[in-house]
């Protein structure tokens, strides 16, 4: 199947700092890349919706100045969660659909553990 | 809006039992349904799907059928394994629009030799 990678896998970074995530489709391209959020044992909560060359849709209650997102290529979507806090500490996952196939199937990265310190 | 509703767990089984994870869900038009399974640490991983209903999907001994009737979709398999631990996770789709997911809170499922 379809490989979607996620970048990097852990990052610890201090307060008030900014972190970069990338989410690469390896082998399709994918003009619409998901984000989503995970608090520990509880579920993936969608933040965005990123759309290849035009500006993400965020879910309500996300706030789009503080976790940016940049989808210029149509393998590349990345979040940025700037000015990083404790409390934005969590699981990150992205997921992207191979348009090439009929298949209603999303594709999910490894995920990303954020750690604010 | 739409929304999945699955067991609470966790679970706790032996090896070689039955299992059962219930999922219901809401959705205002005719989606796609799904279970996906993410092992520790790591992302999630399509199980099985069903995209109209009465289909039943199947992979590595898990089935689902989707029951447009009773607006469910469980997960069952007839032995589990230990290497089943994992979390579950019940999710819908939209086959119109951005086709984002919509996922239940997830059961955590654990097999004791």
């Amino acid at each position: 199947g379809a490989v979607v990678s996620q970048h990097p896998s852990r990052v610890i970074c201090k307060s008030g700092t900014s972190v970069k995530i990338e989410c690469r489709s390896l082998d399709f391209q994918a003009t619409t890349m998901f984000w989503y959020r995970q608090f520990p044992k509880q579920s993936l909560m969608l933040m965005a919706t990123s759309n290849e060359g035009s500006k993400a849709t965020y879910e309500q209650g996300v706030e789009k100045d503080k976790f940016l997102i940049n989808h210029a290529s149509l393998t590349l979507s990345t979040l940025t969660v700037t000015s990083a806090h404790p409390e934005d500490s969590s699981f990150y996952i992205c997921s992207a659909r191979d348009p090439g196939t009929a298949d209603t199937e999303a594709f999910f990265g490894q995920g990303t553990r954020l750690t604010v310190v | 809006g739409d929304s999945v509703t699955q067991m609470e767990g966790p679970v706790t089984l032996s090896e070689e039992a039955f299992l059962t994870i219930n999922c219901t869900y809401t959705a205002t038009g005719y989606p796609s349904l799904f279970w996906y399974v993410q092992y520790p640490g790591e992302g999630l991983q399509l199980l099985l799907k069903a995209t109209k209903a009465d289909d039943k999907g199947s992979n590595k001994g898990f089935e689902a059928t989707y029951r447009k009737e009773t607006t469910s979709f469980h997960l069952e398999k007839g032995s589990v394994q230990v290497s089943d631990s994992a979390v579950y996770f019940c999710a819908l789709s939209e086959k119109k629009g951005a086709q984002k997911l919509v996922f239940g809170q997830g059961t955590r499922l654990t097999i004791n030799p």
